[in-house]
């Protein structure tokens, strides 16, 4: 088992909608979860950290469950400049950095 | 502030040639990291640093080497190259190791085709 798994996708929808992505980890001891955004042929960039109270930054709220050891993103009125790959990232320590396949997010006019 | 910067963007290899991918960052972070991303696939650490002098071996390691002979050079050398090596290297670079106050910065990647 993959120790952080996401759903590929892609995910299809129109602007304006509401969209959430589901991560998995499978290591109870990761300590630190984030959302990282890849456009296409570009290089991972920071979305935001998550935290178990949840954290919202305008129309993006992330949520860690570690009883079910999922994190959450959803994404409010979609944007076509959203379209995009979303990365869940585990940490364990400092150096144990485990990325997430990603899930790929196509919002359509 | 140029943050984490690679070079080249772009190569093409032939199989058993060598070649160095360039990383240099001017954030004076601590940490840095290579990492390389396959089609489909999550980034992969190949190796890490925790600071000049210091290096260790990630998931991926076999067939590449690095050094860290300042805080802000990580260089990747691929000695032989292999098909099985074309892929896209992304190095980053965190302040204190990843963590809720130090994100990883990525390089823009440099995309090498072995044939």
């Amino acid at each position: 088992r993959k120790e952080v798994e996401q759903d590929p996708g892609p995910f299809n929808v129109p602007e304006g909608a509401t969209v959430a992505f589901n991560c998995t980890y499978s290591n109870s001891a990761s300590q630190s979860f984030f959302w990282y955004r890849q456009d296409c042929r570009k290089e991972p960039k920071l979305l935001m950290s998550v935290y178990s109270s949840g954290n919202e930054d305008g129309r993006f709220t992330a949520q860690l469950n570690r009883a079910s050891q999922y994190i959450s993103l959803l994404i409010r009125d979609s944007k076509l400049s959203d379209s995009a790959t979303y990365l869940c990232v585990g940490v364990r320590g400092y150096q144990k950095v485990t990325f997430g396949t990603g899930t790929k997010l196509q919002v359509i006019p | 502030n140029a943050g984490v910067t690679q070079t080249p963007k772009f190569r093409i290899l032939k199989i058993g040639q060598s070649m160095t991918l360039q990383c240099t960052q001017d954030m004076n972070h601590n940490y840095m990291y290579w990492y390389r991303q396959d089609p489909g696939m999550g980034l992969k650490l190949i190796y890490y640093s925790v600071g000049a002098g210091i290096t260790d071996k990630g998931e991926v390691p076999n067939g590449y080497n690095v050094s860290r002979s300042t805080t802000e050079d990580f260089p990747l050398r691929l000695e032989l190259a292999a098909p099985s090596q074309t892929s896209v290297y992304f190095c980053a670079s965190s302040l204190i190791g990843t963590g809720a106050d130090s994100p990883l910065h990525f390089g823009n990647g440099t995309r090498l085709t072995v044939t």
